[in-house]
């Protein structure tokens, strides 16, 4: 069953911290993105890697942190510099500048 | 930065009527993509248009992409209560996958 996963659904942050979001394709696609959404609003982009071990920073890059050590997975890190975290965090993968292909999201609350 | 323009930002229509949604660039588009994210999930691709002045028709769906390649349009005739969603357009970037969308048009559908 191909596809791609976020992990977890809901997740709660407090003051400070750092947490971790999962992304995983098994859909053997090079790049992978990262999108923040908040209420109403459209999707931006935080990061994308284009390939493993490669990374570009997109619009909104600050406070944030990812790693491609594996084709299949694409982690983001929210780091306690993330000043308005809160957000629903969408993971896509797509094979060049094709269709991309989203996951479930996550979305993050501060407590 | 190579933004598009949504219009318009909402739009509530009676069950039944017909819907467009536009998408503008100030620069030229090599292609253009299209995505409905239902409430509470996660973008799902429509389609992609990359001639100009291409149609495509999915059912009810009317997908334009301008002579110019600098618009696109989406057209839902005969609205039913399953088109309930945002529609993004999204332009690809020249040189990589990266997709910048659009701002979205919230429809709704009064039963």
């Amino acid at each position: 069953d191909g596809g791609i996963t976020q992990s977890p659904k809901y997740l709660f942050r407090k003051e400070g911290q750092n947490v971790t979001l999962s992304c995983e394709q098994n859909l053997n696609h090079d790049a992978m993105y990262w999108y923040r959404q908040d209420p109403g609003q459209g999707l931006r982009l935080i990061y994308y890697s284009q390939i493993v071990n490669d990374f570009q920073k997109g619009d909104i890059a600050e406070g944030y942190s990812v790693s491609r050590e594996k084709k299949e997975s694409f982690p983001l890190t929210v780091t306690s510099a993330q000043k308005n975290p809160t957000a629903f965090y969408l993971c896509a993968s797509s094979i060049g500048s094709g269709t991309q292909y989203f996951g479930p999201g996550t979305r993050l609350l501060v407590l | 930065g190579q933004q598009v323009m949504q219009i318009p930002q909402y739009q509530h229509v009676q069950e039944g009527e017909d819907f467009t949604t536009y998408c503008n660039s100030s620069t030229t588009l090599s292609n253009i993509q299209w995505y409905k994210q239902r409430p509470g999930g996660h973008p799902v691709f429509l389609i992609q248009l990359v001639k100009s002045g291409e149609v495509k028709k999915q059912k009810r769906l009317t997908f334009q992409f301008g002579e110019a390649k600098k618009n696109s349009s989406l057209h839902i005739t005969a609205t039913q209560t399953t088109d309930v969603g945002t529609y993004f357009c999204a332009r690809s970037n020249f040189g990589n996958e990266k997709l910048t969308f659009g701002t979205g048009t919230r429809l709704t559908i009064i039963p």
